[in-house]
């Protein structure tokens, strides 16, 4: 079965300082990692994918395949990335199933 | 494009009562997902419709159903309701349904049963 794990319920950060949320997966195939971002009152988006190996608002995540790991990181937090981020992963295959972490609250200090 | 619209946004009832939510998704998308989201579980997946199929369902009970239609909006029913269902349910909508596709997320509808 394939699960998703976020460690960390909370972060806090200041502004400008690094920032790193956690992400590690079990799956027996190859899987697919994406980010998912809520902001206040918004409707959960997608924000990166490992595939597209894309910058987002300056986040950055890399699929670490021996450690399955997918983290996700900013090197100089902004006070406007305060969310709750998600990570997921879809299996391989004709269905699509998300499976989610449980999020991490950030929360980027003035 | 108009975005993933679900409806009602807000339902009371109480238990033992029986709930129909609405999903209308993007134009063009013929996959919709449905979720549940609440403080203790986080997210979880309730079923996948692709074409009018159920492609896919979660580890839910058989209380929980639901259906597209061809026009790709979906219905999720939720019968003899309990507390517990009490939640944000979220659907998500894609293009292929397959592959790396963007899911694209509704508000949501809160029921709150009681």
């Amino acid at each position: 079965a394939q699960r998703v794990t976020q460690p960390e319920k909370l972060l806090s950060v200041f502004k400008g300082a690094p920032v790193e949320l956690k992400c590690n997966y079990s799956y027996s195939g190859s899987p697919e990692l994406f980010w998912y971002v809520q902001y206040s009152r918004q409707r959960l988006q997608l924000l990166l994918r490992h595939i597209s190996r894309e910058s987002i608002k300056g986040f950055t995540a890399d699929l670490n395949k021996g450690e399955t790991s997918f983290h996700l990181k900013k090197p100089f937090a902004q006070e406007e990335d305060s969310a709750m981020y998600y990570c997921a992963l879809i299996s391989s295959g004709s269905a699509r199933q998300l499976t989610f972490g449980s999020g991490t609250q950030l929360t980027v200090l003035p | 494009k108009a975005g993933v619209t679900q409806t009602p946004r807000y339902l009371i009832k109480t238990r033992g009562q029986q709930v129909t939510l609405s999903c209308s998704p993007i134009s063009g998308h013929r996959s919709v997902s449905w979720y549940q989201q609440t403080p203790g579980q986080g997210l979880q997946f309730l079923f996948e419709y692709f074409s009018e199929t159920q492609r896919n369902k979660g580890n839910f009970p058989g209380r929980f159903s639901g259906r597209q239609f061809s026009n790709s909006r979906s219905e999720m029913n939720v019968s003899t309701l309990e507390l517990g269902d009490s939640a944000l349910y979220l659907c998500a909508s894609s293009s292929s349904g397959t592959g790396n596709t963007e899911a694209f997320f509704g508000q949501g509808t809160r029921l709150t049963v009681v």
